[in-house]
């Protein structure tokens, strides 16, 4: 079937350091890849997305590359803000017309 | 303008009772989803409606109860509340390229 593991949380890290959240995934086909952001007391928004193999998704300075030879989809930031904190989510889908699997979420808060 | 609103934001209320959650979307899209969100802030689907039909029921109790009176709106309907109900539910409508999520109820069942 299909799934998504991301690193369990939380994550705390200080002002201007460097950010890792690790995603693989297991899936029959080719998904594209998804990671959501939920800021505290919103609903989830899409951060950034790639939708084949070896594309790079980027938005409001995070990263994450689509790898297929390791099923993975890391998100990194090269320095975080108070700002990021957050819970992010990744996620694929199958198909245009499947639906998102999302994992189980990563709770990051950065400290001053 | 909001593009998935739902109501109400919060929402306490006795075990046993009965309680609806509202949904609106005003993005034309087709599909409309229900998830909940627990206090670990895992993320599971329980209802998808495409234009107004029934897609996807996850194992949820026959206490839930979609409506979707027309594609922009997907109410659900909660009969005889029980503690295990309290969560965050998001409805959310799926666009070409992503998910448009409304900014969720807080349901507390006392």
């Amino acid at each position: 079937g299909n799934s998504v593991t991301q690193m369990e949380g939380p994550v705390t890290l200080s002002e201007e350091a460097f950010l890792t959240i690790n995603c693989t995934y297991t899936a029959t086909g080719y998904p594209s890849l998804f990671w959501y952001v939920q800021y505290p007391g919103e609903g989830l928004q899409l951060l950034l997305k790639a939708t084949k193999a070896d594309d790079k998704g980027s938005n409001k300075g995070f990263e994450a590359t689509y790898r297929k030879e390791t099923t993975s989809f890391h998100l990194e930031k090269g320095s975080v803000q108070v700002s990021d904190s957050a819970v992010y989510f990744c996620a694929l889908r199958v198909g245009s017309q499947g639906n998102l699997i999302f994992g189980k979420g990563t709770k990051l808060s950065v400290k001053p | 303008d909001t593009a998935v609103s739902q109501t109400p934001k919060y929402l306490v209320t006795q075990m046993g009772n009965d309680k609806s959650i509202k949904c609106e979307q005003n993005l034309g899209h087709d599909t409309m989803y229900w998830y909940k969100q627990d206090s670990k802030k895992f993320l599971k689907i329980m209802f998808s409606y495409n234009n107004k039909e029934l897609i996807i029921n996850e194992t949820v109790p026959n206490r839930f109860s979609p409506k979707s009176p027309d594609k922009a709106h997907l109410n659900l309907h909660i009969n005889s509340l029980e503690l295990g109900d309290s969560a965050v539910y998001f409805c959310a409508s799926r666009g070409a390229e992503k998910l448009f999520f409304g900014s969720g109820t807080q349901l507390s069942v006392l």
